[in-house]
């Protein structure tokens, strides 16, 4: 089993769609649990991130996380084509390096 | 600020030839910093840290090597490329705050071995 899965998709979706999309993980250790944006042929860029279980809002975007489940989810309201690109969760146990994990990402595109 | 610098953002190698990337950072002193190799559906893989002028940890065996020559540069290379090392190579920089790791990237650089 993966440390980190992630559905790679691609995703299409008109624009104004609500998009899901979700992580689980398998090491109970990850306390802290991210989102990255990676736009085509640049690097990723942190979005959200969240400490433990709960949800955390920002603008469109929200992140929950239910460490019960080892389940992550961001959701993304009234999407836009500038939505477009790969999305890629992050978990790290708290520490540095080797126990940061990616998930291997969702590729979503929205649909003007 | 701190940013990330990475170069080249393309390159296109025979197999065989030899590489170098290089990633340098500004803003920051003793950065931790990192190579991944993000493989379509495979997501980042981490092939290199470092934590200090000299200091290289290597997470999985291959043909690539790294170096810490100045506390803000970090190097990748290898001797002669496989056609297997094509791919997208990311430079971080990671830092911690309050428990919470986070990771700045340069542009990465897109290789691909013929």
């Amino acid at each position: 089993q993966k440390e980190v899965e992630q559905d790679p998709g691609p995703l299409s979706v008109p624009e104004g769609a609500i998009v899901s999309l979700n992580c689980t993980y398998s090491n109970s250790a990850f306390q802290y649990f991210m989102w990255y944006r990676q736009y085509s042929r640049k690097g990723p860029e942190l979005l959200m991130y969240t400490y433990s279980s709960g949800n955390k809002e920002d603008g469109r975007f929200t992140a929950q996380v239910d460490k019960s489940s080892k389940y992550i989810s961001l959701f993304i309201r009234d999407s836009q084509p500038s939505d477009s690109a790969t999305y890629l969760c992050a978990m790290s146990a708290g520490n540095y390096g080797q126990n940061f994990v990616f998930g291997p990402g969702t590729r979503l595109s929205v649909l003007p | 600020s701190q940013t990330i610098h990475q170069w080249p953002a393309t390159l296109v190698q025979p197999v065989g030839s030899p590489l170098s990337l290089e990633c340098t950072v500004e803003g920051t002193s003793n950065p931790n910093l990192y190579w991944y190799r993000q493989a379509a559906g495979r997501g980042l893989q981490l092939l290199f840290y470092s934590v200090g002028i000299g200091q290289i940890s290597s997470e999985v065996p291959q043909n690539l090597s790294a170096s810490r020559p100045q506390d803000r540069q970090f190097i990748l290379s290898s001797k002669k490329l496989l056609l297997s090392d094509s791919g997208f190579y990311l430079c971080a920089w990671l830092r911690e705050d309050r428990g919470l790791t986070e990771a700045f990237f340069g542009q990465g650089t897109r290789l691909t071995v013929v």
